[in-house]
């Protein structure tokens, strides 16, 4: 598949949990990465391999993968966390990285 | 860790334009690099990607025969050659850098440049 499955958008109020999915192209045998986007600004990786979290970004971000779906957990989500968020893998089948849809994050 | 693009601009279709990406702060001919691009309200769309010694060129379907990537590592700057372009290639072209290994994240990005197909 050329793009990986994410829910369009994901509303929630502050301090809640967010959590957003990414499946396809057999995720599972793969490594996942999450990264967040605002308007106007370049993407930022927010976990890598699938539950690695860079330095810098709070630990209230955090990953895991079951079969073939992967989820990015927002804890206690605050209002700067309001951003698009996408997925992405290398597949090494076709020697082609592939991005997630992308899902809104929309905090209440 | 810096990456600076330039080269963007209107072209009509059927043109080409070379966009570059000078990068710092790193040991640029270590790492891979890869172009990606955003068109205008739309999400992420991997482009091409090179190794890090430039031997290694892979690109997206939308792209493949049309868009040359390419690098200079004494000059520490990324290129992509667009020919033929059409109006769909209408984006916001990113440069960032991987890792060592093609499954590697992107963990640097530049700000992007716009590129503009339109007659």
């Amino acid at each position: 598949s050329d793009v990986l499955d994410q829910p369009l958008s994901v509303s929630v109020a502050p301090g809640e949990t967010a959590r957003i999915t990414c499946g396809g192209n057999n995720i599972g045998t793969k490594s996942v990465h999450w990264y967040q986007q605002k308007p106007g600004q370049a993407p930022v990786v927010v976990i890598y391999y699938d539950r690695d979290r860079p330095s810098g970004i709070p630990e209230r971000f955090s990953g895991s993968k079951s079969g073939d779906t992967a989820t990015l957990t927002i804890s206690r989500v605050e209002a700067g966390d309001e951003a698009d968020y996408y997925c992405q893998v290398w597949d090494s089948n076709s020697d082609r990285y592939v991005f997630g849809s992308g899902t809104k994050v929309t905090v209440l | 860790v810096h990456l600076v693009e330039s080269g963007g601009g209107l072209v009509q279709p059927g043109e080409s334009l070379r966009v570059s990406c000078v990068a710092s702060g790193f040991s640029f001919s270590s790492y891979v690099m890869s172009w990606v691009r955003q068109a205008p309200g739309k999400g992420l769309e991997w482009v091409s990607v090179i190794s890090g010694h430039g031997r290694g060129t892979y690109y997206g379907d939308s792209v493949k025969g049309r868009f040359t990537i390419s690098r200079d590592n004494s000059k520490n700057t990324l290129y992509l050659q667009m020919d033929s372009l059409r109006a769909e290639d209408t984006a916001v072209y990113f440069c960032t850098k991987g890792g060592t290994s093609f499954r590697d994240e992107s963990d640097y990005w530049g700000q992007g440049t716009l590129v503009t197909v339109s007659s």
